[in-house]
This record gives C-alpha cells, sequence and structure tokens, in this order.
C-alpha cells in the first residue's frame, strides 16, 4: 500500500517552545497540500492546506512552507502546548481528480 | 455540526467471516475515501469514489475487498473471509469536490480473532 511506514519518526518538544515538522512529498506535479493532526483514537483532523502556487501559509498558530525545489513541506506550530501532542500527517493530492496520498506521520510529543 | 460518521466503532469478529463497515460521508459531499490503518502506522489507500463510481480502486489489497456507494451518499466496505492480517482501523472520508479537504470519521476498529 502507499505511504505505510514501519515505525512512525518522534519528534520531543518542550512544552513553550516552537515545533517544526518536516515532510517529503512524492510527486513535483502535485498541486494541493495538506496537514493532518491525528489524535489517539480519532480520525485525522486538518489543520493547514497551501496551494503549490504559493510558499508559505500562516494559520493560528502554525505555519506551513512549501519548497517544490526539493519536493519539501513543514508545519510550525508556534508556542507548542500539551493538546499538540498527536501524530501529525503531511499530505498531497496531485491533481484535481486524484485521491489524497499521505505520508508517513510523525508523531510529536510534548515535554512537561 | 455532523461530520462523517462510520459504523460500528468497533468490530471483533472470527477468522473467516464477512464484515460490512459504513461510512456516512457530510451532506453533499461529492468524493468519498476508503483508508486503512493499522496500528502506529501511516494511512494505507483503498479506494474512493467520485458520485457514485470509483476512478480508484488501485488500493484495493485483494478481491475479498469491495466497496460500493449507493445514491451518491453512504459507502459500504465489505471485506469478505476476513484474516487476521485485515485487523487495522479503517477511515473513511469525504469532501467537497474532488481533489478537496478530506474530512475523515473516527474510523471503524476492526479485530479479527
Amino acid at each position: 500500500g502507499e505511504s505505510v511506514g514501519l515505525h512512525l519518526p518522534t519528534l520531543s518538544v518542550q512544552e513553550g517552545d516552537n515545533s517544526i515538522i518536516n515532510c517529503a512529498y512524492s510527486n513535483s506535479a502535485s498541486d494541493y497540500f495538506i496537514w493532518y493532526k491525528q489524535e489517539s483514537g480519532k480520525g485525522p483532523q486538518f489543520i493547514i492546506d497551501i496551494r503549490s502556487n504559493m510558499d508559505k501559509r500562516q494559520g493560528q498558530r502554525v505555519t506551513v512552507l512549501l519548497n517544490k525545489t526539493v519536493k519539501h513541506l513543514s508545519l510550525q506550530i508556534a508556542a507548542t502546548q500539551p493538546g499538540d501532542s498527536a501524530v501529525y500527517f503531511c499530505a498531497e493530492i496531485p491533481n484535481r481528480d486524484d485521491k489524497i496520498i499521505f505520508g508517513k506521520g510523525t508523531r510529536l510529543h510534548i515535554l512537561p | 455540526g455532523a461530520g462523517v460518521s462510520q459504523s460500528p466503532s468497533n468490530k471483533v469478529t472470527e477468522k473467516g467471516k464477512d464484515v460490512e463497515l459504513r461510512c456516512d460521508p457530510i451532506s453533499g459531499h461529492t468524493a468519498l475515501y476508503w483508508y486503512r490503518q493499522s496500528l502506529g502506522q501511516g494511512l494505507e489507500f483503498l479506494i474512493y469514489f467520485q458520485g457514485n463510481s470509483a476512478p480508484d480502486k488501485s488500493g484495493l489489497p485483494s478481491d475479498r475487498f469491495s466497496a460500493e456507494r449507493t445514491g451518491g451518499s453512504v459507502s459500504t466496505l465489505t471485506i469478505q473471509r476476513t484474516q487476521q492480517e485485515d485487523s487495522a482501523v479503517y477511515l473513511c472520508a469525504s469532501s467537497l469536490v474532488q481533489g478537496g479537504k478530506g474530512h475523515f470519521g473516527d474510523g471503524t476498529r476492526l479485530s479479527i480473532l
């Protein structure tokens, strides 16, 4: 299957610090990118998205950066809080007639 | 507001039995997706629907898996002759248009004994 990882990498961050989660995507022609947050026992929740004609987009405490040259996406979370503990997935949609393709996911662990 | 609803939330069944998993998408959403997630892993694409048709079934693991969508709304994922390796969380998502932001349900946790 696509994008199934054996082990999720973990990022441990001190509460109050900024977090940066990185993702490499597969298709240079992908048009649309999404970050999802998944808490234990729940489905993925939309956080923020970005189109390929942009390189940065900001939300509330979150920023997504897109580098098309190296096919890299990052999610920055400012002033990380305990409620930010979750698994974060990047996703790409190659074109408007295609499925959502997920990256492998990163577990964010907040240290007190 | 009403989000994507999946039922049952948990299903335990014996190996060899058939199971049906249901997804009620957000009203008006034309696209519907099924994914599978094994414990501690990422999301594996299974199938998606645009309306009632399935342009991409490439992710279905074997011919024991099938899915249908009726009336452009509810979808059912059926697994026949279940095997232990089918144990996973099955997630459904819908989006307003094809290629749009997917809204996920909380999944059905399937356990095969």
